[in-house]
Order: structure tokens, then sequence, then C-alpha cells
């Protein structure tokens, strides 16, 4: 089974600044990774597909990158409404069994 | 406005089953997979299975084998997950989620119903 790792895994960061997200795979997932938003009390939204899409209705400032084992999420000016958890999710082969990393919480510095 | 809308909370005793259901609301039901995810208390995802509405194959993760089952209606674009011998430690939020199309399609889940809270106690 692929595990996910997340670092780190709280991030304090202040609006306004850059946030720079990480999540390793155990082996390759290709660019089978995808990238949610949480925040508390809500289900999970997805930001980013395949890696580098951004999901419909997604602000520009989140981006993805990355393929094989190393995979990240940068939003690149912090808004209040972007403090939340973050969780990355892979899917080995088609369908696929799918997997999440075990997030990293975004603060208020 | 696609949208997927879960059954009401649950109370289950040790040792008891639990179904919820999820249905599909605004796309045509047989062409995406649909997910389960659960999120114990405090604690982060973790992907149960998912089902394919059209075929009714099923896949699911290896901590659930054995315990888990999807099924669909498919005249009510409902599916539906079953659990058997609850333990304390699958009290969490349940949710549904659509995944790909089934004829191929990305990495990701969307939407997600609002979740099912589940709690299991004696």
């Amino acid at each position: 089974e692929i595990v996910l790792t997340q670092s780190p895994a709280t991030l304090s960061v202040s609006p306004g600044e850059r946030a720079t997200l990480s999540c390793r795979a155990s082996q390759s997932v290709g660019r089978n990774l995808a990238w949610y938003q949480q925040k508390p009390g809500q289900a999970p939204r997805l930001l980013i597909f395949d890696a580098s899409g951004r999901a419909t209705g997604i602000p520009a400032r989140f981006s993805g990158s990355g393929s094989g084992t190393d995979f990240t999420l940068t939003i690149s000016s912090l808004e209040p409404d972007d403090f939340a958890v973050y969780y990355c999710q892979q899917r080995t082969n088609w369908p696929g069994t799918w997997t999440f990393g075990q997030g990293t919480k975004v603060e208020v510095k | 406005q696609v949208q997927l809308v879960q059954s009401g909370p649950e109370l289950k005793k040790p040792g008891a089953s639990l179904k919820v259901s999820c249905k599909g609301v605004g796309y045509i039901f047989t062409d995406y997979f649909l997910h389960w995810v659960r999120q114990a208390p405090g604690q982060g995802l973790e992907w149960i299975g998912w089902i394919n509405p059209q075929s009714g194959d099923t896949k699911y993760a290896q901590n659930f084998q054995g315990w888990v089952a999807m099924t669909r209606d498919l005249s009510i674009s409902t599916v539906y997950m079953e659990v058997i011998s609850l333990r304390a430690d699958d009290t969490a939020v349940y949710f549904c989620a659509r995944g790909p199309r089934i004829m191929g399609g990305s990495t990701g889940l969307d939407p997600w119903g609002r979740g099912t809270v589940v709690a299991v106690s004696s």
C-alpha cells in the first residue's frame, strides 16, 4: 500500500504570505494526486486534481505541482478564508485504491 | 446543480450493523464512481472504497474488507454502504463523494456529501 506523508503537520503563516505544503508518496503515483481543503464541520473541497489541475471555482492563488513521489501545494498569498486543513490523496492504478495523507493544518501566525 | 444527499445521523450499539445512503442529484448517476470516506473525531480522512453504480463492482480498502459492503439502487440513484459488527472506534462522520468518470477521468473526488454522523456507544 502506498503511504502519503505530508509535511509539515502544522504551518503557521501570516495573511498575505506564501504557503508551501508538501506531500511525499512511498512509491511513484505518476500524476494521480489530488489536494483538498477542509474547514471545521465541513466536508472536504477538491482544490487540485491530477497533481496540477485546478478544480472548478478554485482561485488562481492555489497551485499544485510535482509528479512521481514529490508533490507541492502552493497558496501564493494567504487570505483569511484559507486557514484550514489540507489533505493530499493518491490513486493507485485504475480505478484502483486511494489513500489520503494525514493532513497539514495551516494556521494564523 | 450536482450534489450528493446523505442520510441522517445514526446512534448504534457495539455489534450492531449500519446502513447509510447517498443519493446523486443533478448528473447521470451511472457515469461516475461513488466513493466513501470516513473521519473519526479530530482525525484525518480515511478512504473506505468505491462502487461502480453502472456494474455494481466494488473496491474496498484493505482495512475494510470483510465488514463493509456497498450496493446501489439505480431506480433512485442511490448507493448504500453497510457496515457490520460496529465497534466504538467506528464512531465517525461518513462522507460519500463522486469519483472520476467510469470511462476514464481525473484523480479527485468532487463533490462531497455533507456527511453522516455515526456514533457507536453502549
